[in-house]
């Protein structure tokens, strides 16, 4: 079975740009969580969606938006990135939202802002 | 706000040799803890996990963890080390105040173990 996909791999964008991460949950999952992890650190809570609702929301701006598909994919928008927005942009997906579901990470999508 | 701290940020050990990393977290209810583990190039992926019951848990390749509960602690060890190992380690908890599968990770621990 396919495991947690994020595209793209890469991504460089400049200060002000938007940008737009993709992932595609394991079959039968239904809750897709984002994380942000910057160099050295470990990965920070962003957004939960579970059934295309919002569970969950870390301490980020309102620059950050995501939501989820009918198919459980999700998107996270970033707008007016800024410098500080490079990271490793991770997607963990589970069954269900709930917390003793074991959440499986994806590669992760590399940010860099220039 | 809870938080996860992870002691040890790089850990050089020669092969054979003994392991435990060290994790403590800030809340006092009910919390479920995790160990994760990402292998150079790869996902992150789950090596262990509490959830209640018996406190020394044991994971995948070898490590187990126990879970203190009186020194908000969850210490990962493993008897002795291998070269393939060698990755970086997060402790990680869910808090039990609400249902979502919000995952606070510490800042990580780099292992570098030496053949």
């Amino acid at each position: 079975d396919a495991g947690v996909t994020q595209s793209p791999t890469h991504l460089i964008k400049t200060r002000g740009q938007q940008v737009t991460l993709r992932c595609s949950p394991i079959s039968g999952h239904k809750s897709v969580s984002w994380y942000q992890q910057v160099l050295g650190q470990g990965p920070q809570f962003i957004f939960q969606y579970y059934e295309k609702e919002e569970r969950g929301r870390g301490n980020f701006p309102d620059r950050f938006s995501a939501r989820q598909f009918p198919n459980y994919s999700s998107e996270l928008n970033v707008n007016a990135l800024l410098l500080g927005d490079s990271a490793l942009y991770l997607c963990a997906s589970s069954s269900t939202h709930l917390r003793y579901n074991e959440q499986f990470f994806g590669p992760g999508t590399r940010l860099t802002v220039l | 706000a809870q938080s996860v701290s992870q002691h040890n940020h790089h850990v050089i050990l020669s092969e054979a040799a003994s392991l435990e990393l060290g994790c403590n977290y800030s809340y006092g209810g009910t919390v479920n803890l995790f160990w994760y583990v990402q292998y150079p190039g790869q996902h992150l992926q789950l090596l262990l996990k509490y959830f209640s019951g018996d406190p020394l848990v044991k994971g995948i390749k070898g490590f187990e963890a126990e879970f203190i509960k009186s020194k908000f602690s969850f210490n990962l060890r493993k008897p002795s080390v291998q070269w393939s190992d060698t990755a970086e380690y997060f402790c990680a908890v869910i808090a039990f105040s609400g249902n979502t599968g919000k995952l606070i990770f510490g800042q990580g621990t780099t292992l570098q173990v030496k053949p």
